[in-house]
Protein backbone atom coordinates (compact mmCIF):
# COMPACT_ATOMS: atom_id res chain seq x y z
CA UNK A 1 0.00 0.00 0.00
CA UNK A 2 1.53 3.26 -0.65
CA UNK A 3 1.60 5.38 2.69
CA UNK A 4 0.49 9.05 2.85
CA UNK A 5 1.72 11.22 5.52
CA UNK A 6 0.25 14.51 6.16
CA UNK A 7 1.77 17.12 8.61
CA UNK A 8 0.92 18.70 10.51
CA UNK A 9 -1.68 16.97 12.60
CA UNK A 10 -2.94 19.82 13.69
CA UNK A 11 -2.24 23.58 13.85
CA UNK A 12 -3.96 26.87 14.54
CA UNK A 13 -3.92 30.12 13.07
CA UNK A 14 -5.59 33.50 13.04
CA UNK A 15 -8.66 34.62 10.01
CA UNK A 16 -6.63 36.06 7.59
CA UNK A 17 -3.07 34.28 7.93
CA UNK A 18 -2.01 31.60 5.28
CA UNK A 19 -1.98 27.86 6.11
CA UNK A 20 0.35 25.37 4.59
CA UNK A 21 0.08 21.79 4.79
CA UNK A 22 2.27 18.97 2.93
CA UNK A 23 1.49 15.39 2.10
CA UNK A 24 4.07 13.13 1.51
CA UNK A 25 3.51 9.57 -0.13
CA UNK A 26 6.05 6.71 0.21
CA UNK A 27 6.18 6.20 -3.44
CA UNK A 28 6.48 8.38 -6.41
CA UNK A 29 2.54 8.78 -7.41
CA UNK A 30 2.98 11.58 -10.39
CA UNK A 31 0.29 13.90 -9.74
CA UNK A 32 -2.46 11.29 -8.78
CA UNK A 33 -3.52 13.05 -5.53
CA UNK A 34 -6.76 14.94 -4.31
CA UNK A 35 -7.51 16.98 -1.09
CA UNK A 36 -10.90 16.62 0.89
CA UNK A 37 -12.37 18.77 3.37
CA UNK A 38 -14.44 17.47 6.22
CA UNK A 39 -15.92 19.50 8.44
CA UNK A 40 -17.47 17.93 11.78
CA UNK A 41 -20.74 15.11 11.06
CA UNK A 42 -20.33 16.07 7.55
CA UNK A 43 -18.63 14.14 5.02
CA UNK A 44 -15.36 15.21 3.34
CA UNK A 45 -16.26 17.36 0.29
CA UNK A 46 -13.78 17.11 -2.47
CA UNK A 47 -11.43 20.36 -2.97
CA UNK A 48 -8.77 19.39 -5.21
CA UNK A 49 -8.26 17.36 -7.46
CA UNK A 50 -4.83 16.30 -9.88
CA UNK A 51 -2.97 17.71 -7.10
CA UNK A 52 -3.40 21.09 -8.05
CA UNK A 53 -6.88 21.60 -10.08
CA UNK A 54 -9.75 23.05 -8.24
CA UNK A 55 -13.25 21.79 -7.97
CA UNK A 56 -15.89 23.94 -9.19
CA UNK A 57 -17.44 25.80 -6.80
CA UNK A 58 -14.67 25.81 -4.66
CA UNK A 59 -13.03 29.11 -3.26
CA UNK A 60 -10.37 30.43 -4.83
CA UNK A 61 -8.10 30.70 -2.08
CA UNK A 62 -7.68 27.05 -1.66
CA UNK A 63 -5.26 25.83 -3.81
CA UNK A 64 -2.55 22.91 -4.25
CA UNK A 65 0.69 21.86 -5.59
CA UNK A 66 3.11 19.02 -6.14
CA UNK A 67 4.11 15.97 -7.90
CA UNK A 68 6.17 12.74 -7.11
CA UNK A 69 6.04 12.55 -3.69
CA UNK A 70 6.00 15.73 -2.14
CA UNK A 71 2.34 17.72 -2.12
CA UNK A 72 1.02 21.04 -0.53
CA UNK A 73 -2.31 22.25 0.35
CA UNK A 74 -2.69 26.38 1.08
CA UNK A 75 -5.63 28.54 2.19
CA UNK A 76 -4.19 31.82 1.06
CA UNK A 77 -6.20 33.71 3.59
CA UNK A 78 -8.40 31.32 6.20
CA UNK A 79 -12.00 32.10 7.01
CA UNK A 80 -13.87 30.89 9.58
CA UNK A 81 -15.70 28.82 7.64
CA UNK A 82 -12.58 26.81 7.02
CA UNK A 83 -12.44 24.83 10.24
CA UNK A 84 -12.08 21.41 9.30
CA UNK A 85 -9.87 18.83 8.82
CA UNK A 86 -8.06 18.39 5.72
CA UNK A 87 -7.25 15.06 4.09
CA UNK A 88 -5.25 13.76 0.72
CA UNK A 89 -6.03 10.75 -0.95
CA UNK A 90 -3.59 9.29 -3.44
CA UNK A 91 -5.14 7.62 -6.37
CA UNK A 92 -1.90 5.96 -8.06
CA UNK A 93 -2.61 2.42 -6.85
CA UNK A 94 -4.95 0.50 -5.29
CA UNK A 95 -6.14 0.44 -2.67
CA UNK A 96 -7.23 4.40 -2.36
CA UNK A 97 -5.32 5.89 0.62
CA UNK A 98 -5.62 8.91 2.33
CA UNK A 99 -3.44 10.90 4.87
CA UNK A 100 -4.44 10.85 8.46
CA UNK A 101 -5.44 14.28 8.42
CA UNK A 102 -5.00 17.95 9.07
CA UNK A 103 -7.33 19.80 11.47
CA UNK A 104 -7.36 23.23 11.05
CA UNK A 105 -8.39 25.57 14.05
CA UNK A 106 -9.08 29.66 14.58
CA UNK A 107 -6.65 31.16 17.02
CA UNK B 1 -27.34 16.17 -9.01
CA UNK B 2 -26.69 13.09 -7.45
CA UNK B 3 -27.21 12.08 -3.85
CA UNK B 4 -26.57 9.43 -2.17
CA UNK B 5 -28.04 7.82 0.96
CA UNK B 6 -26.99 4.87 3.67
CA UNK B 7 -29.06 2.64 5.27
CA UNK B 8 -28.77 0.05 7.49
CA UNK B 9 -28.77 -1.31 11.36
CA UNK B 10 -27.03 0.45 13.60
CA UNK B 11 -25.74 -1.65 16.18
CA UNK B 12 -24.16 -5.36 14.96
CA UNK B 13 -23.25 -7.72 17.51
CA UNK B 14 -19.55 -9.03 17.48
CA UNK B 15 -18.72 -11.85 15.46
CA UNK B 16 -21.78 -10.60 13.03
CA UNK B 17 -21.95 -9.64 9.70
CA UNK B 18 -22.72 -5.81 8.93
CA UNK B 19 -24.69 -5.22 6.16
CA UNK B 20 -25.35 -1.57 4.44
CA UNK B 21 -27.04 -0.27 1.39
CA UNK B 22 -26.47 2.73 -0.49
CA UNK B 23 -29.32 3.83 -2.57
CA UNK B 24 -28.29 5.94 -5.49
CA UNK B 25 -30.72 8.88 -6.99
CA UNK B 26 -30.05 11.58 -9.53
CA UNK B 27 -28.37 9.81 -11.26
CA UNK B 28 -27.75 6.11 -12.94
CA UNK B 29 -25.61 3.28 -10.88
CA UNK B 30 -25.10 1.84 -14.49
CA UNK B 31 -22.69 5.19 -15.36
CA UNK B 32 -18.96 5.05 -16.00
CA UNK B 33 -18.67 5.06 -12.01
CA UNK B 34 -17.24 2.87 -9.56
CA UNK B 35 -19.59 2.87 -6.50
CA UNK B 36 -17.49 2.67 -2.85
CA UNK B 37 -17.44 2.23 0.85
CA UNK B 38 -15.25 4.00 3.15
CA UNK B 39 -15.45 4.13 6.89
CA UNK B 40 -14.29 6.37 9.57
CA UNK B 41 -13.76 4.90 12.95
CA UNK B 42 -14.65 7.38 15.96
CA UNK B 43 -12.00 10.61 16.03
CA UNK B 44 -9.95 9.01 13.30
CA UNK B 45 -9.14 9.12 9.76
CA UNK B 46 -10.90 7.68 6.48
CA UNK B 47 -10.04 4.02 5.33
CA UNK B 48 -11.29 2.77 1.50
CA UNK B 49 -13.25 -0.55 2.06
CA UNK B 50 -14.00 -1.70 -1.47
CA UNK B 51 -15.83 -0.37 -4.93
CA UNK B 52 -17.78 -1.77 -7.62
CA UNK B 53 -18.62 -0.92 -11.13
CA UNK B 54 -21.96 -1.88 -12.70
CA UNK B 55 -21.16 -4.93 -14.32
CA UNK B 56 -20.15 -6.38 -11.22
CA UNK B 57 -16.57 -5.82 -11.26
CA UNK B 58 -15.26 -5.18 -7.82
CA UNK B 59 -11.71 -4.24 -6.14
CA UNK B 60 -11.61 -4.62 -2.19
CA UNK B 61 -9.02 -3.25 0.53
CA UNK B 62 -6.46 -6.14 0.94
CA UNK B 63 -6.83 -5.42 4.71
CA UNK B 64 -10.25 -6.49 4.82
CA UNK B 65 -11.16 -8.17 0.92
CA UNK B 66 -11.33 -11.93 3.52
CA UNK B 67 -14.34 -10.42 5.13
CA UNK B 68 -15.45 -7.33 2.79
CA UNK B 69 -18.44 -8.31 -0.14
CA UNK B 70 -19.78 -5.49 -2.47
CA UNK B 71 -22.62 -5.99 -4.61
CA UNK B 72 -24.64 -4.02 -7.02
CA UNK B 73 -28.68 -4.26 -7.79
CA UNK B 74 -28.84 -2.00 -10.91
CA UNK B 75 -32.94 -2.52 -11.01
CA UNK B 76 -32.72 -0.51 -7.85
CA UNK B 77 -30.22 1.51 -8.56
CA UNK B 78 -28.02 0.83 -5.38
CA UNK B 79 -24.94 -1.07 -4.20
CA UNK B 80 -24.11 -2.72 -0.73
CA UNK B 81 -21.80 -3.95 1.42
CA UNK B 82 -21.74 -6.97 3.73
CA UNK B 83 -18.39 -6.83 5.99
CA UNK B 84 -18.54 -10.44 8.18
CA UNK B 85 -16.93 -11.35 11.37
CA UNK B 86 -16.53 -7.70 12.88
CA UNK B 87 -15.10 -7.03 16.44
CA UNK B 88 -15.09 -3.86 18.21
CA UNK B 89 -12.66 -2.43 15.70
CA UNK B 90 -14.96 -2.18 12.98
CA UNK B 91 -17.50 0.60 14.88
CA UNK B 92 -17.10 3.45 12.28
CA UNK B 93 -18.85 6.21 10.50
CA UNK B 94 -19.47 4.17 7.00
CA UNK B 95 -19.68 6.11 3.96
CA UNK B 96 -20.92 5.55 0.20
CA UNK B 97 -19.27 7.64 -2.29
CA UNK B 98 -18.75 8.15 -6.30
CA UNK B 99 -15.62 7.20 -7.35
CA UNK B 100 -15.47 9.56 -10.82
CA UNK B 101 -12.84 9.43 -13.81
CA UNK B 102 -13.11 11.79 -16.40
CA UNK B 103 -10.32 10.90 -18.27
CA UNK B 104 -10.26 14.36 -20.87
CA UNK B 105 -10.61 16.38 -17.54
CA UNK B 106 -7.81 14.45 -15.58
CA UNK B 107 -10.52 14.36 -13.16
CA UNK B 108 -10.46 11.16 -10.61
CA UNK B 109 -11.83 12.00 -7.43
CA UNK B 110 -14.73 10.80 -4.86
CA UNK B 111 -16.87 13.81 -5.90
CA UNK B 112 -20.21 12.69 -4.50
CA UNK B 113 -20.88 11.44 -0.54
CA UNK B 114 -23.38 9.50 1.67
CA UNK B 115 -23.63 11.59 5.04
CA UNK B 116 -22.50 8.54 6.70
CA UNK B 117 -23.95 6.06 9.32
CA UNK B 118 -22.60 5.02 12.44
CA UNK B 119 -22.83 1.54 13.02
CA UNK B 120 -21.56 0.38 16.80
CA UNK B 121 -20.44 -3.11 17.06
CA UNK B 122 -21.33 -4.07 20.61
CA UNK B 123 -23.30 -6.75 22.40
Amino acid sequence: DIQMTQSPSSLSASVGDRVTITCQASQDISNYLNWYQQKPGKAPKLLIYDASNLETGVPSRFSGSGSGTDFTFTISSLQPEDIATYYCQQYDNLPRTFGQGTKVEIK
Amino acid sequence: QVQLQESGPGLVKPSGTLSLTCAVSGGSISSSNWWSWVRQPPGKGLEWIGEIYHSGSTNYNPSLKSRVTISVDKSKNQFSLKLSSVTAADTAVYYCARWAEIAAAGRSAFDYWGQGTLVTVSS
